[in-house]
C-alpha cells in the first residue's frame, strides 16, 4: 500500500511554454501533498503544501503565480510551471500524506518529474 | 529554522561490510524518516522513527530524541543498496518535512 504516482516521468519543453506535472495517491486518500524540487546532487526542498480543497502554501522564496498548484480531490494534486525557463530545469518529486490517530506521520513520495526548458 | 546534519556525506564500502549513518537535528520532532533515493531518483521510504529502535531486514535504525540524533545501520551491505541516503524531520503541526543533504552511499562488488 501507499503507492504515489506522478505524470509524466520526464518533460522537455521550449522556453515561455506551460507545464502541468500530476501527482496521484492510488491506494489511500491524501488531504494533504507536498511538492519538492530537487537540483543535481543537492537535497529536496520543499517549495509548497496542497491542501484538499483550499489554496496552498508556499514556501518563502517560491513564486505563487508561477508554480500554480491545484488539490481537487483526495487523491490528485497538480502542479503547473508557468511561463517555463531554462532555470526551472530540475526534478519535481510530490509526496502525499498518510494519516493515522488524526495526524500526518509518514509521506511517500512519487518517482519524480525531471523538467527540461530548453 | 531546524537544522538537520547528516554524515557522513559520501560512503564507500565492499560488498558485505556494515556501515552506520548518522541524523542530528537541532530541535525536538514530532516526525522523522529515513528514505533510500535510487539511482532513478525515487525516495524509498525505510523508516518511519520518531523515537526508538526499528529493524527491517539488513537494515535497522535507532532514534533518540532527548538527545537529537538517529543513527541507520545497513548490514551485509549489496550493490543494491548505493544510492543516497535522506534524513527528514518536522515538528509542530504542519508535518512539513526538513531533509538532511544526504549520504551518498557506493557499495562495490
Amino acid at each position: 500500500g501507499a503507492v504515489v504516482s506522478q505524470h509524466p516521468s520526464w518533460v522537455i519543453c521550449k522556453s515561455g511554454t506551460s507545464v502541468k506535472i500530476e501527482c496521484r495517491s492510488l491506494d489511500f486518500q491524501a488531504t494533504t501533498m507536498f511538492w519538492y524540487r530537487q537540483f543535481p546532487k543537492q537535497s529536496l526542498m520543499l517549495m509548497a503544501t496542497s491542501n484538499e480543497g483550499s489554496k496552498a502554501t508556499y514556501e518563502q522564496g517560491v513564486e505563487k503565480d508561477k508554480f500554480l498548484i491545484n488539490h481537487a480531490s483526495l487523491t490528485l494534486s497538480t502542479l503547473t510551471v508557468t511561463s517555463a525557463h531554462p532555470e526551472d530545469s530540475s526534478f519535481y518529486i510530490c509526496s502525499a500524506g498518510r494519516t493515522s490517530g488524526g495526524a500526518t506521520d509518514t509521506q511517500y513520495f512519487g518517482p519524480g518529474t525531471r523538467l527540461t526548458v530548453l | 529554522g531546524i537544522q538537520v546534519e547528516q554524515s557522513p556525506p559520501d560512503l564507500i564500502l565492499q560488498e558485505g561490510a556494515n556501515s552506520t549513518l548518522r541524523c542530528n537535528f537541532s530541535d525536538s520532532v514530532n516526525n522523522l524518516q529515513w528514505f533510500h533515493q535510487n539511482p532513478w531518483g525515487q525516495l524509498i521510504n525505510l523508516f518511519y522513527i520518531p523515537s526508538g529502535t526499528k529493524q527491517n531486514g539488513r537494515l535497522s535504525a535507532t532514534t533518540v530524541a532527548t538527545e537529537r540524533y538517529s543513527l541507520l545501520y545497513i548490514s551485509s551491505s549489496q550493490t543494491t543498496d548505493s544510492g543516497v541516503y535522506f534524513c527528514a524531520i518536522s515538528r509542530g503541526s504542519n508535518y512539513k518535512l526538513t531533509f538532511g543533504k544526504g549520504t551518498l552511499l557506493t557499495v562495490n562488488p
